[in-house]
């Protein structure tokens, strides 16, 4: 069974550029969510999706932006970037709502984003 | 309103003591999971235990346990006999269904 995986594990970008983050979800797994981890703070929700469409979507600004692919891997995108967006993004991978049980979710390593 | 809430910022133990993490959430679900994880410097989240809300039995794997007390709100996670590989940044979190909400985190460091 593959772990949840994403890239690039680290990237260095200036204020105003854009950013994509990629994550291949756990196998047999459907449903992507991306959390933001500014330093010294546990992670915060940004969104989830689920069969290719958004299922969710927590605090963050439309510049913050996802797709969902057919084989369920998903990209996060981040248009015209703060400095305030430096932080490792996590993402994590579980079965959808429709399915029983908690649908707990797995985390991947991250991808540590540095705004300069 | 779901929140997490973990008052202890910083710990310092020396090895071989106990330590216990604090952790107190509010929600307003009745059926939600609580987790501990543990980040060490590579930043991956490591999962420790997880417990639901219907089950307040308190038990022990290897060196962790923990005490959940569903009137008190609060889910404290234990580290007996700590060891030097213990530090790390641990996480108390709330999953009600969707996502999980996350407190802001406790830093240990074990001293040898």
């Amino acid at each position: 069974e593959t772990g949840v995986t994403q890239s690039p594990t680290h990237l260095i970008k200036t204020r105003g550029q854009q950013v994509t983050l990629r994550c291949s979800s756990q196998s047999g797994h459907n449903t992507v969510s991306w959390y933001q981890q500014a330093l010294g703070q546990g992670p915060q929700f940004i969104f989830q999706y689920y069969r290719e469409e958004e299922n969710g979507r927590g605090n963050f600004p439309p510049r913050f932006s996802g797709l969902q692919f057919p084989n369920y891997s998903s990209e996060l995108n981040v248009n015209a970037l703060e400095l305030d967006d430096s932080a490792l993004y996590l993402c994590a991978s579980s079965l959808g709502p429709d399915s029983t049980g908690v649908n707990e979710q797995f985390f991947g390593p991250g991808t540590r984003l540095t705004v300069l | 309103a779901q929140k997490v809430t973990q008052a202890q910022t910083e710990i310092s133990v020396v090895e071989k003591e106990d330590v216990t993490l604090d952790c107190v959430y509010e929600t307003r679900d009745t059926t939600y999971y609580l987790f501990w994880y543990k980040q060490p410097p590579s930043g991956e989240l490591v999962f420790l235990i997880r417990r639901n809300s219907f089950d307040e039995q308190n038990e022990i794997s290897g060196r962790y346990s923990w005490n959940f007390q569903k009137s008190t709100s609060s889910f404290n996670f234990t580290i007996t006999a700590s060891q030097v590989v213990d530090s790390a940044v641990y996480f108390c979190a709330l999953f009600p269904g969707n996502q999980f909400y996350f407190g802001t985190g406790t830093s240990l460091t074990v001293i040898p």
